[in-house]
């Protein structure tokens, strides 16, 4: 069974880069089958989708993150990540990884989410 | 803000069917699949239609979805407590080029 797990730093200061990866295990990143997803929540508010990357490294932005994201994959690790720069207590939220399954052209799977927390 | 655009709330009473509705564009819902989601804070969300009005293995048949146009609708017949959640339409923008969840809409089973 795939499952997804994020991990990286809980509190970040403002004007750094908040730096998340996510793992995948029981199944292949690499798969054409499917890409990869940031989605976040802030408190209190809706879904918010960051960006995607295909196994290819091909990826698409949020246009309202874009001058401050970097998604990446690491194949050889099964792993995936996200690298936004410039945060403000706004980029303050619960962020998702998540499966999109080609097929569907929807999110199946989703990681249990990891809660980023901006402040000095 | 959301190019999607649901009611914040919703209700209804046990066995009763409710809709919950999504507004969107040409650019989205007029030219891409919508998805429906149902959302338990501090949990991971939970896809419950795809491609409009499909469902995936292991979703009730209570949970339905349809498309007119540029907007989307979720109908859920039977309320049961358990479908006491948030629920987000999504579908992918061509002019933004990515993908745009709605504002959600909170379901209170009364």
């Amino acid at each position: 069974q795939v499952q997804l797990q994020e991990s990286g730093p809980g509190l970040v200061k403002p004007s750094q880069t908040l730096s998340l990866t996510c793992t995948v295990s029981g199944g292949s990143i690499s798969s054409g089958l499917y890409y990869w997803n940031w989605v976040r929540q802030p408190a209190g508010k809706g879904l918010e989708w960051i960006g995607r990357i295909y196994p290819s490294g091909y990826t698409n932005y949020n246009p309202s993150l874009k001058s401050r994201l970097t998604i990446s994959i690491d194949t050889s690790k099964n792993q995936f990540s996200l690298n936004l720069n410039s945060v403000t207590a706004a980029d303050t939220a619960v962020y998702y990884c998540a499966r999109t399954f080609r097929q569907y052209a929807a999110i199946d799977l989703w990681g249990q989410g990891t809660m980023v927390t901006v402040s000095s | 803000q959301s190019v999607l655009t649901q009611p914040p709330s919703a209700s209804g009473t046990p066995g009763q069917r409710v809709t919950i509705s999504c507004s969107g564009s040409s650019t989205n819902i007029g030219s891409n699949s919508v998805k429906w989601y149902q959302y338990l804070p501090g949990t991971a969300p939970k896809l419950l239609i795809y491609s409009n009005h499909q469902r995936p293995s292991g979703v009730a048949d209570r949970f339905s979805g349809s498309t007119s146009g540029t907007s989307a609708s979720l109908a859920i017949s039977g309320l049961q407590s358990e479908d006491e959640a948030e629920y987000y339409c999504a579908a992918w923008d061509d002019s933004l080029d990515g993908e745009l969840f709605g504002g959600g809409t909170k379901l209170t089973v009364l």
